[in-house]
């Protein structure tokens, strides 16, 4: 079966820190590039960050260059978006999703709400 | 970045009517077109990819058309399942981007 549980988020101060997991089924971990998207409360999609399926490839939107960091453990089957400096705007739910090059999101996650606020 | 516009915003339909949602992209996308469908605390749901092929499971009443920078998802006979906010995503321009949104709600 095909699956993705995203774990981790939480209510954490602007400028903190926060640790995202994507626990994923075999057959996605090792078929998929992993990318997280986040919404904002009441807000459209905002694709965050990506990962190839053997960890030699990131990318990430410019908004979160140097503070985010997506990475995989295959061994683990689990995918992670360690969040640093923390801003109020980044407040949002993040879904982990499956995607392939010039392909669209075909599994998601059920999503974990991220609030920065003081 | 490509923009994606959606119009409109909010579609007031009868159930069992036709729905007609719009996606315009600011420069060629292909057809790198996907739509999606979001219910209120759900994950979004991948309705069509290809700008024309149906995911798996997807009813026949969805469909969607056009290449380029236009693009159409119709909702041939809506039930009640189907009111809910679908999105369109490009993926062939990096990097990936959404449009902002079509509410379908009851009339």
């Amino acid at each position: 079966e095909v699956q993705l549980v995203e774990s981790g988020g939480g209510l954490v101060q602007p400028g903190g820190s926060l640790r995202l997991s994507c626990a994923a089924s075999e057959f996605i971990s090792a078929t998929y590039y992993i990318s997280w998207v986040r919404q904002a409360p009441g807000k459209g999609l905002e694709w965050v960050a990506k990962i190839k399926q053997d960890g030699s490839e990131k990318y990430y939107v410019d908004s979160v260059k140097g503070r985010f960091t997506i990475s995989r453990d295959n061994a683990e089957k689990s995918v992670y978006l360690q969040m640093d400096s923390l801003r109020a705007e980044d407040t949002a739910v993040y879904y982990c999703a499956t995607t392939l090059p010039f392909r669209p999101y075909d599994y998601w996650g059920q999503g974990t709400l991220v609030t920065v606020s003081s | 970045e490509t923009v994606m516009t959606q119009s409109p915003a909010t579609l007031s339909v009868s159930p069992g009517e036709r729905a007609t949602l719009s996606c315009r992209a600011s420069q060629s996308v292909g057809n790198n077109l996907a739509w999606y469908q979001q219910k209120p605390g759900q994950a979004p749901r991948l309705l069509i990819s290809g700008a024309s092929t149906r995911a798996t499971g997807i009813p026949a009443r969805f469909s969607g058309s056009g290449s380029g920078t236009e693009f159409t998802l119709t909702i041939s006979s809506l039930q009640s399942e189907d009111f809910a906010v679908y999105y369109c995503q490009q993926c062939n321009n990096w990097p990936p981007t959404f449009g902002g949104g079509t509410k379908v709600e009851i009339k």
